[in-house]
This record gives structure tokens, sequence and C-alpha cells, in this order.
């Protein structure tokens, strides 16, 4: 069965770092994009940042560039999220996405870590 | 970017009777590519979201038939032909088409 576990969340300091966590199992994993979609609490959605199947090519939404950094790495069958200098509009639910294609229609979702900025 | 639209905020719906959600996006959803890249997502309580529906009107695997998407263009639309206790739940629309992807404020479905 696909599987995607994050970890990694936790409460932080504005200011602060936090390296966020994803495992996947049950698909090729480097044959898949994959991407961070957040959620603050009570709130609706928001793409955070995007991965090509290679790590190639990286996408992230204005808010958290130059704060955010996404990256893979396919031995390990991982995903990571790296957040800097991290704002209380940050706090939310970060989950982590496949998607077969080139991250039009995000196909499976994990559970979730919250990250807690205060 | 791209703004997403869905009507109603609230939808609450008898069991067994039909549920409607709209979704309107500020630009046209047709990609270069030919597909109009337009997902549909169900969030039950407390669970992660769950695709539905993508390229606006193919049903995911596993997916009950009772839910169907349609539309295009700028225009489209979720149906739940007869509302079952387990469809409570936000829904959200998604663009897939142009970047940023951009998501819809939800709809609340919940039962009368």
């Amino acid at each position: 069965d696909v599987q995607l576990v994050e970890s990694g969340g936790g409460l932080v300091q504005p200011g602060g770092s936090l390296r966020l966590s994803c495992a996947a199992s049950g698909f090729i994993f480097s044959r898949y994009a994959m991407a961070w979609v957040r959620q603050a609490p009570g709130k609706g959605l928001e793409w955070v940042s995007g991965i090509s199947g290679s790590g190639g090519n990286t996408y992230c939404v204005d808010s958290v560039k130059g704060r955010f950094t996404i990256s893979r790495d396919n031995s390990k069958n991982m995903l990571y999220l790296q957040m800097n200098s991290l704002r209380a509009e940050d706090t939310a639910t970060y989950y982590c996405v496949g998607d077969y294609g080139d991250l039009e229609a995000l196909d499976f979702w994990g559970q979730g870590t919250m990250v807690t900025v205060s | 970017d791209v703004v997403m639209t869905q009507s109603p905020l609230s939808l609450p719906v008898t069991l067994g009777q039909p549920a409607s959600i709209s979704c309107r996006s500020s630009q046209s959803l047709v990609h270069s590519d030919g597909n109009t890249w337009l997902s549909w997502f169900q969030q039950r309580p407390g669970q992660s979201p769950r695709r539905l529906i993508y390229k606006a009107s193919t049903r995911d695997s596993g997916v009950p038939d009772r839910f169907s998407g349609s539309g295009s263009g700028t225009d489209f639309t979720l149906k739940i032909s007869r509302v079952e206790a387990e469809d409570v739940g936000v829904y959200y629309c998604m663009q897939g088409t142009h970047w940023p992807l951009t998501f819809g404020g939800g709809t609340k479905v919940e039962i009368k």
C-alpha cells in the first residue's frame, strides 16, 4: 500500500528553524513528483512547495521563497522541507503529497505533521 | 495567481438526497497539454484530504460512483447523487494548470 509518513513537526519560536521529513513506501518514489501542502488551524489548504521526481526542479509559493527549501533523497525514499526564519503565519499542519505527473493533481496524501510557531 | 471560488460555503443535506458544489476559476483551466487540471478533494473530520476526482471528471479508484465531476473552462461542479453519512466533511477544488497550484476555500457538507 502507498504510505507517506511525516515527522519533524513541533513548537518553535519565531525566527527559528525546523526540518520536516516524509518517509515514502509502497511505490517507486523516484517516479513521483512530491509536494508539501499546509493547512492552518481551522482554515483551507495551501500548496507550499514541490519537487520533480529526479529532484532537478523545485517550486515554491512566494510567501516561503528564501525561507523554505524542499529536497529529496531517492536512495532513501525520503522527502524533506527545511523551514527557516519561521513566522507565526507558518503555523499549520504540513502534508506530504505524491503526484505521478508534474504536480497537476496531487494523487495521495500523508497524515500530516503539526508545526506551531509561537 | 488563479483564484478558485467555491459555493456554497456550507451545505446541509438530507441523507439520501443529492448535493452539488460549484467551483469557479479566475482563468481558464485548459492546459497547453489539452487537459483540464481541476481536482476535487474530500477531507473528513480529523483526516487528511483524499482526492476524489481529477481532470475535472475522472473518478479515482475506490471512489463511490455517487460522486461525479463535470465542467470545463472556468466553471466546474462536484455532485453527490445520494448523500450518505460518511460523506460529511469539507470538499475542496484545486487547479493544477497554472503555477502556483491553488485551492478553493472549501465547502462543508453536513447532514440536516
